[in-house]
C-alpha cells in the first residue's frame, strides 16, 4: 500500500530564516505531488504541484518554491521565512493527474515567530 | 473556474443524531466528488467519494448523495459518535484540478 511521510511535524522558525519541508511516497511510481497551505484549521490552498522530477507548477506567487528532486520527493523551501508563511502545510499524492483522488499526509506546523 | 460552496461552517448534534453538511457547485464538468475528514493536528482523510454516474453511495455509518442536475451533493453521519467530531470538507474535481469547499466543523456532543 502507498504511504506519505512528512516531515518535520512542527518547526518554529525566526522572520528571514530558511525553510525545508520534506515529503515522500512510498509504495507508487510517478505520482502526482502537491503542497497545501491550510490557515486556521480551514481553506486548504494549493500552493505548488508535480507531475514528475523537476515539473513543478506554482499556483500562487508567493514567498516559498517547490522542488522534485527525486521521483517520490517532493520539497517545500524559502530562503527568507516572513511571518505571513504561518500556517498547516500539507503534502499530497495523487496517481494521475490533478483530478485524481488525492491522498493526504500527516502535515507540518509551520510557525513564525 | 469552478466554486464549490460548502454548508454550514458549524455543526454541533447530539450522539446518536444524524449531521448532514452540504455542498454545492458550479462547473458542470465536476464528475468526482470526494468528502474528507481532518481530525486537530492532523491531514485530511479520504472518507467517501462518489462518481457522476452514481446518485448514492453508502458505506456503514456514512453516506454520500449526488443531484448533477441541482449541482449540488452531501454528506450523512447516521449515529454520531463523539469520535466523528472533526471538520469535513467537500471537493469537486473536473478531471483537471480539485476544488475544495472551505470545511465543516462538527461537533458531536455526548
Amino acid at each position: 500500500s502507498q504511504t506519505i511521510h512528512q516531515w518535520p511535524a512542527t518547526l518554529v522558525q525566526p522572520v528571514g530564516s530558511p525553510l525545508s519541508l520534506e515529503c515522500t511516497v512510498e509504495g507508487t511510481s510517478n505520482p502526482n505531488l502537491y503542497w497545501y497551505r491550510q490557515a486556521a484549521g480551514r481553506g486548504l490552498q494549493l500552493l505548488f504541484y508535480s507531475v514528475g522530477i523537476g515539473q513543478i507548477s506554482s499556483e500562487v506567487p508567493q514567498n516559498l518554491s517547490a522542488s522534485r528532486p527525486q521521483d517520490r520527493q517532493f520539497i517545500l523551501s524559502s530562503k527568507k521565512l516572513l511571518l505571513s508563511d504561518s500556517g498547516f502545510y500539507l503534502c499530497a499524492w495523487s496517481i494521475s493527474g490533478p483530478g485524481d483522488t488525492i491522498y493526504f499526509g500527516e502535515g507540518s506546523w509551520l510557525t513564525v515567530v | 473556474g469552478e466554486n464549490v460552496e460548502q454548508h454550514p461552517s458549524t455543526l454541533s448534534v447530539q450522539e446518536g443524531d444524524s449531521a448532514v453538511i452540504k455542498c454545492t457547485y458550479s462547473d458542470s464538468a465536476s464528475n468526482y466528488f470526494p468528502w474528507y475528514k481532518q481530525e486537530l493536528g492532523k491531514g485530511p482523510q479520504l472518507i467517501i467519494d462518489i462518481r457522476s454516474n452514481v446518485g448514492e453511495k453508502k458505506d456503514q455509518r456514512i453516506a454520500v448523495t449526488l443531484n448533477k442536475t441541482a449541482k449540488h451533493f452531501s454528506l450523512h453521519i447516521t449515529e454520531t459518535q463523539p469520535e466523528d467530531s472533526a471538520v469535513y470538507f467537500c471537493a469537486a474535481s473536473n478531471g483537471n484540478q480539485f476544488y475544495f469547499g472551505t470545511g465543516t466543523s462538527l461537533t458531536v456532543i455526548p
